[in-house]
């Protein structure tokens, strides 16, 4: 019973492609965050939302879109996919809005060509 | 094992041994810090927290100090065993929602 889980676990697409990554917490969690993990497994936040609320917005490009029908969903999706999109992406969960740890999910591991 | 000064990116160190992992973090009004072990191919994953009321806190065989005066955490492993073997990373709670992660430390344990 995965925690945090997401889809795709690889996906390979050329460039200017738009494409989703899926993420799904069965916690009960309230809030939800999207992580970018570079070549150099750096972690850099994007987005969260608390209970289908953006509170998170980081200097992010606006090709990506984050969207959450629900507090147990939080799906991205990437328009016009970039080189330098290329990451491995992770999604997160946490009880409450502010303390706790953050819950990852395994990761999305995103080649554009 | 130890990485020194602010922040190395790898550590190796004997089976057995214990390994100090440092991570130097940027805002002074942070209050809360959370150690996480990244193995190959996964997700992060929580070892130790620590709030800024405290200057250590123990778990099963890990270790959290902070020193608020120099804006310092480590992280110590007793007795490192080859799962130990992964990237570490620091993080600091940045305002009100934000985790914010160090660069991290990868660590390799020698058999």
């Amino acid at each position: 019973d995965t925690a945090v889980s997401q889809t795709p676990k690889y996906l390979v697409t050329q460039m200017g492609n738009d494409k989703s990554i899926k993420c799904e917490q069965n916690l009960g969690h309230d809030t939800m965050y999207w992580y970018k993990q570079d070549s150099k497994k750096f972690l850099k936040i994007m987005f969260s939302y608390n209970n289908k609320e953006l509170i998170i917005n980081e200097t992010v490009p606006n090709r990506f879109s984050p969207k959450s029908p629900d507090k147990a969903h939080l799906n991205l999706h990437i328009n016009s996919l970039e080189l330098g999109d290329s990451a491995v992406y992770f999604c997160a969960s946490r009880r409450g809005l502010a303390g706790g740890e953050l819950f990852f999910g395994e990761g999305s591991r995103l080649t554009v060509l | 094992g130890e990485s020194v000064g602010l922040h190395l990116p790898t550590l190796s160190v004997q089976e057995g041994d214990n390994s100090i992992i440092n991570c130097a973090y940027s805002n002074s009004a942070s209050d809360y810090f959370i150690w996480y072990k990244q193995e190959s191919g996964k997700g992060p994953q929580f070892i130790i927290d620590i709030r800024s009321n405290m200057d250590k806190r123990q778990g099963q065989r890990v270790t959290v100090l902070l020193n608020k005066t120099v804006k310092h955490l480590s992280l110590q492993i007793a007795a490192t065993q080859p799962g130990d073997s992964a990237v570490y990373f620091c993080a600091e709670r940045v305002g009100d929602y934000k985790l914010s992660f160090g660069a991290g430390t990868t660590v390799t344990v020698r058999a």
